[in-house]
């Protein structure tokens, strides 16, 4: 049981490049969600799924595109990075919505240079 | 809006207690609680529902004023092991969206 699992660990882009950050869980969880935390701003939520076939803007959105592609599949997409999107990125997933325990994955460390 | 948190560090020695707060300007349906180690993923410790009813997770425990709109956790007779960035989580208003505070870091000395 690996519970949240996200590639990949570490990367590295240049202004106005694109990437996709994976995320997968395997608990039969419904909701997904994806975070970015900066240094003393904790975290914040970029999208979330709250079940399958549904997404939703959260806090910090501009930038960034999601995929819910199943059940257990939830992607993030940077369509033109920019050095301001430099941060760690974590997925996580619940049960039942946002009122439930949250369970996060190991985190993507991202650098657009 | 996100939850403020207090204090921002603190600095123990084991075997001592502390407490860390956390207040929201909006109301507030729920009040969860996690803890990060550095270059960890935050894990879950608590979640309080409107009510005030105090949970607990081993010596660490956590209330939830609904009133007040602030949450505090009460960690006694801290380990080694308690060392970590805590923070708050509040649900509430309008969206109903899981809004962080920017986190208290805690360290426990021998």
């Amino acid at each position: 049981n690996a519970g949240v699992t996200q590639t990949p660990k570490f990367q590295v882009l240049k202004t106005g490049q694109s990437m996709t950050l994976q995320c997968a869980q395997d608990m039969n969880h419904n909701s997904m969600y994806w975070y970015r935390q900066d240094p003393g701003m904790g975290l914040r939520l970029i999208y979330y799924s709250a079940s399958e076939g549904t997404t939703d803007k959260g806090e910090v959105p501009n930038g960034y595109n999601v995929s819910r592609l199943n059940k257990r599949e939830f992607s993030l997409r940077l369509e033109s990075a920019a050095p301001s999107q430099t941060s760690v990125y974590f997925c996580a997933s619940s049960s039942q919505g946002m009122g439930d325990t949250q369970y996060f994955g190991p985190g993507t460390r991202l650098t657009v240079l | 809006q996100q939850p403020v948190q207090s204090p921002q560090a603190v600095i123990l020695r084991e075997g001592e207690d502390a407490v860390i707060n956390c207040s929201s300007s909006k109301a507030l349906y729920s009040v969860h609680w996690y803890r990060q180690k550095h270059g960890e993923a935050p894990v879950f410790l608590m979640i309080l529902l409107k009510g005030g009813e105090q949970k607990g997770h081993e010596k660490i425990s956590a209330s939830f004023n609904e009133k007040k709109q602030q949450s505090s956790l009460y960690l006694t007779a801290s380990q080694l092991s308690y060392s970590g960035t805590y923070f708050c989580g509040f649900v509430g208003g309008s969206a109903r969206q899981l809004t962080f505070g920017s986190g208290t870091q805690l360290t426990v000395l021998p």
